[in-house]
């Protein structure tokens, strides 16, 4: 498996409370995702990075922001969390662009608001 | 809203039955491809396809890309108990967004 590791795995917070989430890799790749998944809606990408400090936004970004100060760190925030947060996040990495790049998972973080 | 679709979202097959899931993008695709998700676990990686009427085989699976890249399916021979789990579609929809289907969960009946 690719050297990805997402902390914390599992958090239980409340409404209102900043939470941030880390997606840290050993592989040296440039690109990093950060995905939420929800049933029936499968895997919907948040943010997305293409280099330190080159990022933009995904499909379902509103109510987070994200960094990327190190190649091998990408951070997950949730200003000030709700309910409708609730689900797990996926960081993935990838070599190449979306062209030629396969993706590989973290374990997953599991948030639940309050 | 979705951008890339797949039916059906669950799929109940007996042990050695076959199964499908079809994945339909609103836009062309320059490549599509296949991850499986097991229960609990992460997604990973099965196969890219990246050519107009593409068709790849890993032993019981077979995929394949639609003339237009804009459609593509998975078809599993025969399942068995290990082919349990959810199986996704992703493509890049736009730039270095890469959109994933909404998935078809699949049980094996022993």
């Amino acid at each position: 498996d690719a050297g990805i590791t997402q902390s914390p795995r599992h958090k239980v917070t409340e409404t209102g409370t900043p939470v941030t989430l880390r997606c840290h890799q050993t592989e040296n790749h440039r690109y990093m995702y950060w995905y939420r998944q929800d049933p029936g809606h499968g895997l919907r990408l948040i943010h997305y990075s293409y280099g330190v400090k080159d990022t933009d936004k995904g499909e379902v970004s509103d109510g987070y922001s994200v960094s990327r100060s190190k190649t091998e760190d990408f951070l997950l925030t949730l200003e000030s969390a709700t309910s409708s947060q609730t689900s797990v996040y996926f960081c993935a990495i990838s070599e190449s662009a979306t062209n030629t790049g396969e993706l590989f998972f973290g374990e997953g973080s599991r948030l639940t608001v309050l | 809203g979705q951008q890339v679709m797949q039916i059906p979202q669950y799929q109940h097959v007996q042990e050695g039955e076959d199964f499908t899931t079809y994945c339909n993008s609103s836009t062309t695709l320059s490549n599509i491809q296949w991850y499986k998700q097991r229960p609990g676990g992460h997604p990973v990686f099965l196969i890219q396809l990246v050519k107009s009427g593409e068709v790849k085989k890993q032993k019981r699976l077979t995929f394949q890309f639609g003339e237009a890249k804009k459609n593509s399916s998975l078809h599993i021979t025969a399942t068995q108990t290990t082919d349990v789990g959810t199986y996704f579609c992703a493509g890049p929809v736009t730039g270095n967004q890469f959109y994933f289907g909404t998935g078809t969960s699949l049980t094996v009946i022993p």
